[in-house]
């Protein structure tokens, strides 16, 4: 099994729509979460930093962590065209110096015009 | 803020060659960066992590003598693959973080092939 779990796709939506992307993990300690988004040949951005359970919301973007789930979400309200990409999940158990990354596979997003 | 560049974007090179890749950490002092190797269609993977002025800890499987990594000051890394074959051909991302609790912010990627 693998420590992060992240469903590929393809996921296609149509402009406008609300995004639901996920990620379950099985290593307990993790603590911090974080939300990539990654454009075809290049590097991955950084959307969203959270630390331990609950929600933080970002302009168009929500991350929530459910601990006892060990289950994280990203939403994205309003999507547009520009949020084609493949979205990343990550998380830590340190978050000194960034601390090592154990990503999910990715989710790879059409937002239709 | 927390800008990382990546050089060069795109390289080409026959077998045999070394190549160096340069990470820099532009508007912040980063005190651990990060090397990862991407194929397509998967995630990153964690090839080795860089403290400043020490060596470099590889990950299981990357062979240290192939992955020569640099991290002579707070704001440069360099990963240099040296005689450098087909397979590995790949994108390399790195990364950097400041010190304290700071997320990782990753440059745009080298995309490497040896012919």
């Amino acid at each position: 099994q693998k420590e992060v779990e992240q469903d590929p796709g393809p996921l296609s939506v149509p402009e406008g729509a609300i995004v639901s992307l996920n990620c379950t993990y099985s290593n307990s300690a993790f603590q911090y979460f974080m939300w990539y988004r990654q454009y075809s040949r290049k590097g991955p951005e950084l959307l969203m930093y959270t630390y331990s359970s609950g929600n933080k919301e970002d302009g168009r973007f929500t991350a929530q962590v459910d601990k006892s789930s060990k289950y994280i979400s990203l939403f994205i309200r309003d999507s547009q065209p520009s949020d084609s990409a493949t979205y990343l999940c990550a998380m830590s158990v340190m978050g000194n110096q960034g601390g090592k990354l154990i990503f999910g596979q990715g989710t790879e997003l059409s937002v239709k015009p | 803020g927390a800008v990382v560049s990546q050089h060069p974007s795109r390289v080409i090179c026959k077998s045999g060659t070394s190549v160096k890749i340069e990470c820099r950490s532009l508007d912040f002092q980063a005190t651990t960066m990060f090397w990862y190797r991407q194929f397509p269609k998967q995630s990153l993977m964690l090839m080795a992590t860089s403290n400043e002025g020490s060596k470099a800890t590889y990950e299981q499987g990357v062979e240290k003598d192939k992955f020569l990594i640099n991290h002579a000051s707070l704001t440069l890394s360099t990963l240099t693959v040296t005689s450098a074959h087909p397979e590995d051909s790949s994108f390399y991302i790195c990364s950097a973080s400041a010190s304290g609790n700071q997320p990782q912010h990753f440059g745009d990627g080298t995309r490497l092939s040896i012919l």
